[in-house]
């Protein structure tokens, strides 16, 4: 079946926009993760939708950072008045319901989003 | 704070030569230990070890975990070109995965 599909694969926007990031999970997938890789470091959690469950918002670096999944399927991050230190490498990851200890995470292809 | 370190941070080795990659970790309500291939901006999934000394095995790569020393290493034999990417270790707490910065292994003919 299809994986994690991200959209764009690529932005590039000027600093004080807003830039909207989607992510379309693997179907079944009911955990949602999204993640952020910045040059030369390591992948940084950001947010994790759990079904119809609160999100943990724990990563997000700042306000203007935030982000919602419909129907416990698709999710957008929405990035709100970027900065250049937002650009980034933004991964989104869906896996199952946990189950005992698996922890498998699928990860999409990613968005490479540069602010000028 | 969750950590994970990974050492080295980059790697150059010639083709046939045998690595090993590091990563220590120390993750709050620990479940499993993960490591993951990144080439371009995905990573995909290598192993997930949640058992003190059972070593698993794909290929030419193996890993094995020591949760008394929360420690972790991954072996690639014989290695080839195709085997240069970031190589990324990955502690998972209840529901979270902390991630190491990785580690860049290049592999010249």
């Amino acid at each position: 079946g299809a994986g994690v599909s991200q959209s764009p694969s690529n932005k590039v926007t000027e600093k004080g926009k807003d830039v909207e990031l989607r992510c379309d999970p693997i179907s079944g997938h009911t955990a949602l993760y999204w993640y952020r890789q910045s040059l030369g470091q390591g992948l940084e959690f950001l947010i994790y939708f759990q079904g119809n469950s609160a999100p943990d918002k724990s990563g997000l670096p700042s306000d203007r950072f935030s982000a919602e999944r419909t129907g416990g399927s698709v999710s957008t991050l929405t990035i709100q008045r970027t900065q250049q230190e937002d650009s980034a490498v933004y991964l989104c990851a869906s896996s199952l319901r946990r189950a005992g200890d698996s922890y498998e995470q699928y990860f999409g292809p990613g968005t490479r989003l540069t602010v000028t | 704070e969750d950590k994970v370190v990974q050492s080295p941070l980059s790697l150059v080795v010639h083709e046939g030569d045998t690595v090993t990659l590091n990563c220590s970790y120390e993750v709050t309500n620990f479940r499993s230990l993960l490591w993951y291939k990144q080439e371009k901006k995905a990573p995909t999934f290598l192993f997930m070890l949640t058992s003190s000394g059972i070593e698993k095995k794909s290929g030419r790569l193996s890993s094995i975990l020591d949760k008394k020393e929360l420690f972790s290493i991954l072996n690639i034999t014989a290695t080839q070109t195709g085997d240069s990417a970031i190589y990324l270790c990955t502690g998972a707490g209840s529901y979270q995965l902390t991630f190491g910065k990785g580690t860049k292994l290049s592999v010249i003919p």
